[in-house]
């Protein structure tokens, strides 16, 4: 079953500006994943952080963990239209098996 | 590195026939290999999850005799879709750990479209 949720299912901005996403989980974790997929297309990995992380950077991507909460953001600064994509999470309880995805969110960058 | 291949890419079948997908590690020996399907403008869910040399573990809800996985070696795992129906049309994407690595990194392939019709 999925225990992440994302939100909002679906953004639209301008190329520039920000865009932040969220997920939500239910059970404990080992780390968290997040996941673009453009249409039609496989996944490709964006960033890892663990359970004992709370904030980790990659380019122009930004993740944060609150275990507390069970939630996890990924912002993506100074958006372009390639960034156009479905966004997933992914949570792996005992680090090293099964990845649960959240239901995603549909980022639209326009021009 | 760490190249996931799915053959084919997309595949139409008529209702009633079996449907082979493969998976491959290119450049990478695969211990364990997930598969997961995915419907239009929906997430992914696992199927299973296959370990080189033994059988596959399903997630519940998923019928073994209907999507039959073999792990033979370590660089290839295969998806049989048996007596396909239109309800089985669907996004199917394998992924793959290694050896090596993290035994949190899994890589994934590009994903077969399978339509029955």
């Amino acid at each position: 079953s999925q225990q992440g949720e994302e939100d909002p299912q679906a953004l639209s901005i301008q190329e520039g500006e920000n865009a932040t996403m969220n997920c939500s989980y239910k059970t404990s974790i080992n780390n968290l994943q997040w996941y673009r997929q453009n249409s039609g297309r496989g996944l490709v990995h964006l960033i890892l952080i663990r359970s004992n992380e709370r904030e980790k950077h990659s380019g122009r991507l930004r993740v944060t963990l609150d275990t507390s909460k069970k939630s996890s953001s990924l912002l993506i600064t100074a958006s372009r239209a390639a960034d156009t994509a479905s966004y997933f999470c992914a949570t792996d309880a005992s680090g090293g098996s099964r990845l649960t995805f959240g239901e995603g969110t549909q980022l639209t960058v326009n021009p | 590195g760490a190249v996931v291949s799915q053959h084919p890419s997309w595949v139409i079948c008529k209702s009633g026939t079996s449907v082979k997908i493969e998976c491959r590690s290119l450049d990478f020996q695969a211990t364990t290999m997930f598969w997961y399907r995915q419907f239009p403008k929906q997430s992914l869910m696992l199927m299973a999850t296959s370990n080189e040399g033994s059988k596959a573990t399903y997630e519940q809800g998923v019928e073994k005799d209907k999507f039959l996985i073999n792990h033979a070696s370590l660089t290839l795992s295969t998806l049989t879709v048996t007596s396909a129906h239109p309800e089985d049309s669907s996004f199917y994407i394998c992924s793959a750990r290694g050896l090596a690595g993290e035994p949190y990194e899994q890589y994934f392939g590009p994903g077969t479209r399978l339509t029955v019709t």
